[in-house]
């Protein structure tokens, strides 16, 4: 994606344990999301972020969910207690708040055994 | 590389109107297409996922076909309504995301 780089790249975990996924955007893009995308299921939106203030975080599945972003930049995706039902490919994008383009990272597969 | 087109590039239509988006892409080497809606200031909205095996999928008013082999897809929305006016967005997975232009629908009452 353009200027957006997101780690690790791939996440294998056990069932259970806690992951932290990172968004890395290139600077001026206020606006930052967060997606996920199962197998075999279309993209979901999960939260997204003005600065560093989260407007709608309607989409995240669960309070085992949490993300935050920090400086106007990095932002962290944590889920907490993995599940099985969490393996998919974690997205970030960014945008700017003036146009409806947005930028995606390549992803984190995370799979939880 | 792949590249995704989409057009029109805006459409105004009075409510009630049949219409249809139409998507193209270079490389017919997909794993799927999907449909996105975009509402200003909101994130993406996945309306319909087509996997590369199949050639359509339904969701309510909305059709969206896919022919691989001619790199085309179309979304079909039937007896538009206002609150159908959005951005609509196609995308290929292919290693990653990849989107076209967007189609800007205004639904005139």
């Amino acid at each position: 994606g353009a200027g957006v780089s997101q780690s690790p790249s791939n996440k294998v975990t056990e069932k259970g344990k806690d992951v932290e996924l990172r968004c890395d955007p290139i600077s001026g893009h206020t606006a930052l999301y967060w997606y996920r995308q199962s197998l075999g299921q279309g993209l979901e939106f999960l939260i997204y972020f003005q600065g560093n203030s989260a407007p709608d975080k309607s989409g995240l599945p669960s309070d085992r969910f949490s993300a935050e972003r920090t400086g106007g930049s990095v932002s962290t995706l944590t889920i907490q207690r993995t599940q099985q039902e969490d393996s998919a490919v974690y997205l970030c994008a960014v945008g700017f708040p003036s146009t409806d383009t947005q930028y995606f990272g390549p992803g984190t597969r995370l799979t939880v055994l | 590389k792949q590249e995704v087109t989409q057009i029109p590039a805006a459409l105004s239509v009075p409510e009630g109107e049949n219409l249809v988006l139409n998507c193209s892409f270079t490389d017919s080497a997909i794993y799927n297409l999907q449909w996105f809606r975009q509402d200003p200031g909101k994130g993406l909205t996945s309306l319909l996922l087509i996997q590369s095996s199949q050639r359509e999928q339904t969701s309510g008013r909305l059709n969206a076909s896919l022919d691989k082999s001619s790199g085309r897809s179309t979304l079909y929305i039937a007896a538009s309504q206002p609150g159908d006016s959005a951005t609509y967005l196609c995308a290929v997975w292919d290693q990653n995301f990849v989107f076209g232009p967007g189609t800007r629908l205004s639904v005139l009452p």
